[in-house]
């Protein structure tokens, strides 16, 4: 059973271009989160979805970025016009349904390391 | 979620037991006590979960106090591929299924061969 798969590992983008990060969740998992990890930083919430909704994007910064999870396909992160301040690295989680929130347990992928030259 | 305090760092010698201590003061009935931990340039990992008993599995023991106050994740021989990132997080059972994790700032766990 392959775990969370994220790719690419590493993209490199340059002012202005734009970057999509992709997260295929755990098999029979329909609930995705993105983190990210600026250097040196700790680890922060970004969005929360299910298959085709959004149910918590209260981290998601305001401009540039969205999210999606079709129902079809992998999940996607996506960062129009990338600036130097969005190098970092990007970690999607996965879970079940059918766990109460306090039992859930996440499972994460290896991340996206985004440079932004 | 309620707030967690944890030291930032620990060193341990391999192959001897680790205690990685974690305060949660203002821990609420409903809130279950995780811990997960990331090592160099990956993801996190869950490591283990409880509520109010002492918990083991294949890769730890949660040791929790009587008043839930605080918790001690238990290596019980560590290694030097346990050298990480240890984050204790606490999540309310009200707080709705599938919410978000809060990171805090972790333990860093040096492991001397």
């Amino acid at each position: 059973n392959a775990g969370v798969m994220q790719n690419p590992r590493h993209l490199v983008r340059r002012r202005g271009q734009e970057a999509r990060l992709r997260c295929s969740p755990m098999k029979g998992h329909s609930h995705v989160y993105w983190y990210r990890q600026l250097p040196e930083e700790g680890l922060k919430f970004m969005v929360y979805l299910q298959k085709e909704n959004i149910i918590d994007e209260s981290g998601m910064p305001k401009e540039r970025f969205s999210a999606e999870f079709p129902k079809e396909g992998p999940s996607i992160l996506r960062i129009q016009q990338v600036v130097r301040g969005d190098s970092a690295a990007y970690f999607c989680a996965s879970s079940s349904i059918g766990q109460g929130a306090a039992k859930n347990i996440q499972y994460f992928g290896a991340g996206t390391r985004l440079s932004v030259l | 979620d309620a707030k967690t305090t944890q030291p930032n760092s620990m060193e341990s010698n391999e192959e001897e037991p680790v205690h990685l201590p974690c305060n949660h003061s203002t821990i609420s009935g409903t809130d279950y006590i995780h811990w997960y931990r990331q090592l160099p340039s990956q993801g996190p990992e869950y490591v283990i979960h409880g509520l109010t008993s002492n918990v083991n599995n294949r890769m730890a023991s949660l040791a929790i106090a009587e008043d839930r106050k605080s918790s001690t994740l238990i290596l019980h021989r560590a290694t030097l591929r346990d050298a990480a990132v240890y984050y204790c997080i606490l999540r309310d059972l009200n707080t709705g299924a599938n919410s978000k994790l809060t990171f805090g700032k972790g333990i860093t766990l040096s492991v001397r061969p």
